[in-house]
């Protein structure tokens, strides 16, 4: 069975950071890409940053290129996304998400999700 | 950047009925569209890709049409489980990968 487990969310001071970790178990974590997509309060999905395979290539958002980095360690089956220079509208539900192949496009798998609060 | 416009926003129906659900899409997506569901308090789930392809254990009652720009989801007789928003989402040109701004489907 496919489990996403994401952690690492809170309540953080605007310009603060935050490193969310999604840990993955019951596939081949090796074989595909993965993606962080969030969710504002009562609002659309919005896709964030998304990562190879490999970890080899990296696709971000405009709204949070420059402040974000994803990454993962195919040792661990772990996700990670780092998120620096931390704004209000960045609070969101940020998921993370299995990709159907090894390319970002669809998400097949979805954790249950991290509250990321940027408040002061 | 390719924009998703889904309506309506909100449809309401009543359980047994038909629910057709529109999502355009601002520029060609072949048919790289995928749409999803979502319940409150849950996740996102995969209903359909390739614009028609139901995901594993998807009931056959959804069913997705459509290519280029213009593209349907339809959910026959309505089960109470079904009453949620609905997504669809392009993966043809990207980054970005973009959502419409869904579909609430509540009981009439």
């Amino acid at each position: 069975e496919v489990q996403l487990l994401e952690s690492g969310g809170g309540l953080v001071q605007p310009g603060g950071s935050l490193r969310l970790s999604c840990a993955a178990s019951g596939f081949t974590f090796t074989r595909y890409a993965m993606t962080w997509v969030r969710q504002a309060p009562g609002k659309g999905l919005e896709w964030v940053s998304a990562i190879s395979f490999t970890g080899d290539t990296s696709y971000y958002a405009d709204s949070v290129k420059g402040r974000f980095t994803i990454s993962r360690d195919n040792s661990k089956n772990t996700l990670y996304l780092q998120m620096n220079s931390l704004r209000a509208d960045d609070t969101a539900v940020y998921y993370c998400a299995k990709d159907f192949y090894r390319v970002p496009t669809i998400f097949d798998f979805w954790g249950q999700g991290t509250l990321v609060t940027v408040s002061s | 950047e390719i924009v998703m416009t889904q309506s309506p926003a909100t449809l309401s129906v009543s359980p047994g009925e038909r629910a057709t659900l529109s999502c355009r899409a601002s520029q060609s997506v072949s048919s790289n569209l995928a749409w999803y569901q979502q319940k409150p308090g849950q996740a996102p789930r995969l209903l359909i890709y390739g614009a028609s392809t139901r995901a594993t254990g998807i009931p056959a009652r959804f069913s997705g049409s459509g290519s280029g720009t213009e593209f349907t989801l339809t959910i026959n007789s309505l089960q109470s489980e079904d009453f949620a928003v609905y997504y669809c989402q392009q993966y043809n040109n990207w980054p970005p990968l973009t959502f419409g701004g869904g579909t609430k489907v509540e009981i009439k």
